[in-house]
């Protein structure tokens, strides 16, 4: 049974430029949320998808938004990057109904330069 | 705010020890506490969890400890292996999951053989 799948594993973009990144969840989970991971700040919750509708958002600028689709793949997009936006950025995916049990993907590595 | 603190930041124990992490809550609303490991590279992948109505929950050499009062929980590695050798988070979240894990810094654990 394959993972949960984000593509790319690396990207490096210069300030002001925006960036789409993409996460393939596992087969037949519908809920899939996105997190930051820098050294200092660890790990962040930006936002969580289900059925295509946002279900929450973490403390982050208007900047971070994300999108989900019908076959459950979702997209987060950054617009207007700024150098802090360098980080991992890591999809997770579950069940409904499987409590909380998140599955992470390895992660989009992005560098802001 | 800083809703779940961990400690040690770094830890290292020799080979066959107990490696011994802590973890406190503040938000007494939080119903599920997960542990996460994570090697270089790679997503968080979940270790072993635990909700507050129960004290102990074993699996294999990992256990957790929670102390609902204290509003703390541990993670146990016993007969720690080198392989055990990662960065582990412990996390929590609100009842369905919605807004998502509140992570810990991280414990940067080192097994020596």
């Amino acid at each position: 049974k394959a993972g949960v799948t984000q593509t790319p594993r690396y990207l490096i973009k210069t300030r002001g430029q925006q960036v789409t990144l993409s996460c393939s969840p596992i087969s037949g989970h519908r809920s899939v949320s996105w997190y930051q991971q820098t050294p200092g700040q660890g790990l962040q919750f930006l936002f969580e998808y289900f059925s295509e509708t946002q279900r929450n958002k973490g403390n982050f600028p208007g900047r971070f938004s994300g999108r989900q689709f019908s076959n459950s793949r979702s997209e987060m997009n950054v617009s207007t990057l700024e150098l802090g936006d360098s980080a991992l950025y890591l999809c997770a995916s579950r069940l409904p109904g499987q409590g909380n049990g998140y599955t992470f993907g390895s992660g989009t590595r992005l560098t802001v330069v | 705010q800083q809703q779940v603190k961990q400690s040690p930041q770094s830890l290292i124990v020799q080979k066959g020890g107990i490696s011994i992490i802590n973890c406190a809550y503040e938000n007494t609303a939080f119903d599920y506490f997960p542990w996460y490991q994570q090697f270089p590279g790679k997503g968080p992948a979940l270790l072993i969890a635990i909700r507050p109505d129960v004290s102990e929950k074993k699996e294999g050499r990992f256990t957790i400890s929670f102390n609902k009062s204290a509003k703390q929980f541990s993670l146990h590695i016993m007969d720690s292996q080198p392989g055990d050798s990662a960065t582990y988070f412990c996390a929590a979240s609100l009842r369905g999951g919605a807004d998502g894990l509140t992570f810990g810094k991280g414990t940067h654990l080192i097994i020596q053989p």
